[in-house]
């Protein structure tokens, strides 16, 4: 079984309309993450978690909110969805850092949001 | 913000080659530097990592290499083969958080 799982996996959608991503992970890690992908670019953070309770903004939060409903959920929200939000959207956990140092991140499959 | 960037969008290997993705970071306090690799309709894999205080570190047939004077890294895959044809990324960590900043990525095609 997959340890970090999204759905749905792909999504068509409305300008205007609110769109709800979601991941779950059964790792156990206290921290999660929301990375957006464009074709042919790297992977841009959105949203991250520490733990339930911590929320931060990443480099492009504007026009995305999140949840932090359990330790293993962290759901992705378009309050009102635009074209140009098209995109790969994949989710990610870590064990929690000590001293700052980096642990490795464990990525979902992905889902595939197009907005018309 | 930084970012870190890549020299060579595609890079085609003959099968048992030997295969080297570049990668040039700006961000000279970044304190691990990772390689990720991405297969079709799968989301990134870690391959290896590498702390900033080190300047080379081998796995399974790859091997990474940091050259901090020029702010540049390198992923080494030794005998390519065709199951290693995907994107490769290079992202560093900015430090506490845990927060990754990738690079565009480097398409790594295996030819047979």
């Amino acid at each position: 079984d997959a340890d970090v799982t999204q759905t749905p996996r792909n999504r068509i959608t409305k300008t205007g309309k609110r769109i709800m991503l979601e991941c779950s992970q059964t790792k156990g890690h206290d921290r999660m993450y929301w990375y957006r992908q464009d074709p042919g670019l790297g992977l841009q953070l959105i949203y991250y978690s520490f733990d339930v309770k911590d929320i931060n903004k990443g480099e492009i939060s504007d026009g995305y909110s999140v949840s932090r409903q359990a330790q293993a959920k962290f759901s992705l929200s378009l309050e009102s969805a635009i074209p140009n939000q098209t995109a790969l959207y994949f989710c990610a956990t870590s064990d929690a850092t000590s001293g700052g140092h980096y642990n490795e991140q464990f990525f979902g499959p992905g889902t595939r949001l197009t907005v018309l | 913000g930084e970012s870190v960037g890549l020299h060579l969008p595609t890079l085609s290997v003959q099968e048992g080659d030997n295969s080297i993705i570049n990668c040039a970071y700006s961000n000279s306090a970044s304190d691990y530097f990772i390689w990720y690799k991405q297969e079709s309709g799968k989301g990134p894999q870690f391959i290896i990592d590498i702390r900033s205080n080190m300047d080379k570190r081998q796995g399974q047939r790859v091997t990474v290499l940091l050259n901090k004077t020029v702010k540049h890294l390198s992923l080494q895959i030794a005998a390519t083969q065709p199951g290693d044809s995907a994107v490769y990324f290079c992202a560093e960590n900015e430090g506490y958080g845990n927060k990754l900043v990738f690079g565009a990525g480097t398409i790594l095609r295996v030819k047979s």
